[in-house]
């Protein structure tokens, strides 16, 4: 059946590597987007794609990279300049390329650097 | 900008309590208000949605009306179960900017 699949679960890494989270979606939906969760703050935007080969800076880029290579993945990339990456980190896609504020979620991925 | 305030959270109920959680949101123009829940260990799931003034969102046995002149979207249930535990969300889109912006959350514990 249909969703967004993340991968892995919960990842450690030690401070100064770089990490990538993983998102696919097998709902052919346009948008992808990553978001951050810390307790007490909500949910941040990090970076978000309307179509293949494009992406967008959301409100908290800096220390994070992405791709969109193809339509189904949009992985994320935690790089050694994120001055604090502890968090959890949620991948969410929605069907058009306009953003409706009807988005499918996945189930996170749970970094901590140690 | 536009922003989302929420109640702060724990809200501890016990089971068949009516449940209010409060949101109130500033923003130009006239967004459409989102309530997400999440469950423990998961991602959001989109719970309820109003796109215009005085619009009635409901699913689950949640409602939440769209209300223009106090600026809010509180979200209500009649009799809530062990089950709705979870982490409430309030969002709106289509103020200044086409992002989804979220509130705080507000976590729910119903006990037996």
């Amino acid at each position: 059946d249909g969703g967004i699949t993340q991968s892995p679960k919960y990842l450690f890494r030690k401070e100064g590597q770089n990490v990538t989270l993983s998102c696919e979606q097998n709902l052919n939906h346009d948008a992808m987007y990553w978001y951050r969760q810390d307790p007490g703050q909500g949910l941040r935007l990090i970076y978000y794609s309307q179509i293949v080969n494009d992406f967008q800076k959301g409100d908290i880029a800096e220390g994070y990279s992405v791709s969109r290579e193809k339509k189904e993945s949009f992985p994320l990339t935690v790089t050694s300049a994120q001055k604090n990456p502890t968090a959890f980190y949620l991948c969410a896609s929605s069907p058009g390329q306009m953003n409706t504020g009807e988005l499918f979620f996945g189930e996170g991925s749970r970094l901590t650097v140690l | 900008g536009d922003s989302v305030t929420q109640m702060e959270g724990p809200v501890t109920l016990s089971e068949e309590a009516f449940l209010t959680i409060n949101c109130t949101y500033t923003a130009t123009g006239y967004p459409s208000l989102f309530w997400y829940v999440q469950y423990p260990g998961e991602g959001l799931q989109l719970l309820l949605k109003a796109t215009k003034a005085d619009d009635k969102g409901s699913n689950k046995g949640f409602e939440a009306t769209y209300r223009k002149e106090t600026t809010s979207f509180h979200l209500e249930k009649g009799s809530v179960q062990v089950s709705d535990s979870a982490v409430y969300f309030c969002a709106l889109i289509g103020g200044a900017t086409n992002k989804l912006i979220f509130g705080t959350g507000t976590l729910l514990a119903v006990q037996p």
